[in-house]
């Protein structure tokens, strides 16, 4: 199985902030990559697909790039609503694995 | 407006069995394959197994961890996804959650639309 890694498992942020987020494949998964915020108690919500696609729906503020086995979710301006643990998931395979969370917290 | 709903969770003691079930409106339930992914409390997120639509010969993929203990099943006529789960360990203790596949019938791909959860806890 593919394995993902995240960086940093906390970030602590302001609002306002420009925020990344790094994600690791442990192979080579091309774009086939997912970015889901999930806050306390909800189910997790897709932002962007292979690898730098906005879903519909989700502020422009939210962007992904990288291909390969490097990712990155930035946040451009961050906002009270963005407080919330991220995701990524590959799915390169028909095993899908995601990282084990970046939880983003107010400093 | 899509939306999915679990139910079938609560109590129950290892080794034995539970079934999940998922029901799904707002759109067509027939073409999409769908996927099941679990989150123990406090911890990330698992898939745990998907099912591909009819068209792709409604065949199914699952984890390592569950393989063999649990089967995911469809019934398009009632727009119903089903997990059923056997052989229960502490360790499948967790939110199920219900989702569906962004691209369509085949499987693979984000998951673009979850349910709420449902709880299952295995505890003697």
């Amino acid at each position: 199985d593919i394995q993902m890694t995240q960086s940093p498992s906390t970030l602590s942020a302001s609002v306002g902030d420009r925020v990344t987020i790094t994600c690791r494949a442990s192979q080579s998964i091309s774009s086939w990559l997912a970015w889901y915020q999930q806050k306390p108690g909800k189910a997790p919500k897709l932002l962007i697909y292979k690898a730098s696609s906005l879903e519909s729906g989700v502020p422009s503020r939210f962007s992904g790039s990288g291909s390969g086995t490097e990712f990155t979710l930035t946040i451009s301006s961050l906002q009270p609503d963005d407080f919330a643990t991220y995701y990524c998931q590959q799915y390169n395979s028909y095993s899908p694995t995601f990282g084990p969370g970046t939880k983003v917290d107010i400093k | 407006e899509v939306q999915l709903v679990e139910s079938g969770g609560g109590l129950v003691q290892p080794g034995r069995s539970l079934r999940l079930s998922c029901t799904a409106s707002g759109f067509t339930f027939g073409d999409y394959a769908m996927s099941w992914v679990r989150q123990a409390p406090g911890k990330g997120l698992e898939w745990v197994g998907f099912i591909r639509s009819k068209a792709y010969g409604g065949t199914t993929e699952y984890a390592a961890s569950v393989k063999g203990r649990f089967t995911i099943s469809r019934d398009d006529s009632k727009s119903i996804a089903y997990l059923q789960m056997n052989s229960l360990k502490t360790e499948d203790t967790a939110v199920y959650y219900c989702t569906r596949f962004q691209t369509t019938g085949r499987g693979g791909g984000p998951l673009d639309y979850w349910g709420q959860g449902t709880l299952v806890t295995v505890s003697s």
